[in-house]
C-alpha cells in the first residue's frame, strides 16, 4: 500500500506568477484535503475534495482552486502569487469526506519572491 | 482566533522520563481530537486519537488524556526515546456538515536528550 505522495518537493515563483501542486492519495482513500502551513503555524484547511467535487472550504480566496480526477490524485492551483503565500503545502488523504483520520504527504514548499 | 492552543512552544525531556504535552481547546463542537507527530521536512504523520466520549486512549508508550470540563487533552510519552524528538501538533476535528473541520494547533517541538 503506498502512501500519499507530493510533487514536486520544493519550488520557486515570483508574485504574480500561477502554480500548480500535485498530490497523489494513499490506495483506497476517495478524500483529499490541502492544508497551508505558514512558517511557525499549524496548518491551515484550504479545500476538501470527495469523489472529484469540491466538498468544503477553508478562509482562502479564489485564486485557490483544486481539481480531483478519478483515480482520486488531486491538484492546488494558486493564481496571482504573493508573498504571503509561501508556504508548506501539505495533502491529506482519508477513505470518506466524514472521516475523522487523514493522512498526510511529505508537503510541497513553496517560496514566493 | 486561536480555537486549539498549545501554549508551550518547546519541551525539553531526558530519555527514558515522561514527555508530558498539552493542548486546550475553546470550541465545545469539537468530538474528536488528534495529535500528529511531525519530523523537519515530512508531512505530519497521525500518532493517536481520542473520541469527546472517551477521557483516556492509551497506544504502547502514547496515552492521551481528555479533560471535556476544562477543555484541556494532553499526551503522555512513557518512557520517551531519542526518536520521538520531533514537532507535536494537537488537531480537534468537528462536524462540519458532510465533511470534518480538523483546526490545528501551533505545535510543541519535542527535544528528547540521550
Amino acid at each position: 500500500e503506498t502512501g500519499v505522495t507530493q510533487s514536486p518537493t520544493h519550488l520557486i515563483k515570483t508574485r504574480g506568477q500561477q502554480v500548480t501542486l500535485r498530490c497523489s492519495s494513499q490506495s483506497g482513500h476517495n478524500t483529499v484535503s490541502w492544508y497551508q502551513q505558514a512558517l511557525g503555524q499549524g496548518p491551515q484547511f484550504i479545500f476538501q475534495y470527495y469523489r472529484e467535487e469540491e466538498n468544503g472550504r477553508g478562509n482562502f480566496p479564489p485564486r485557490f482552486s483544486g481539481l480531483q480526477f478519478p483515480n482520486y490524485s488531486s491538484e492546488l492551483n494558486v493564481n496571482a502569487l504573493e508573498l504571503d503565500d509561501s508556504a508548506l503545502y501539505l495533502c491529506a488523504s482519508s477513505p470518506g469526506g466524514n472521516e475523522k483520520t487523514q493522512y498526510f504527504g511529505p508537503g510541497t514548499r513553496l517560496l514566493v519572491l | 482566533d486561536q480555537q486549539v492552543k498549545q501554549n508551550s512552544p518547546s519541551l525539553s525531556v531526558q530519555e527514558g522520563r515522561i514527555s508530558i504535552l498539552n493542548c486546550d481547546y475553546t470550541n465545545s463542537m469539537f468530538d474528536y481530537f488528534l495529535w500528529y507527530k511531525k519530523y523537519p521536512a515530512e508531512g505530519p504523520t497521525f500518532l493517536i486519537s481520542i473520541s469527546s466520549i472517551k477521557d483516556k486512549n492509551e497506544d504502547g508508550r502514547f496515552t492521551v488524556f481528555l479533560n471535556k470540563s476544562a477543555k484541556h487533552l494532553s499526551l503522555h510519552i512513557v518512557p520517551s526515546q531519542p526518536g520521538d524528538s520531533a514537532v507535536y501538533f494537537c488537531a480537534a476535528s468537528l462536524n462540519a456538515g458532510n465533511n470534518r473541520k480538523l483546526i490545528w494547533g501551533l505545535g510543541t517541538s519535542l527535544a528528547v536528550n540521550p
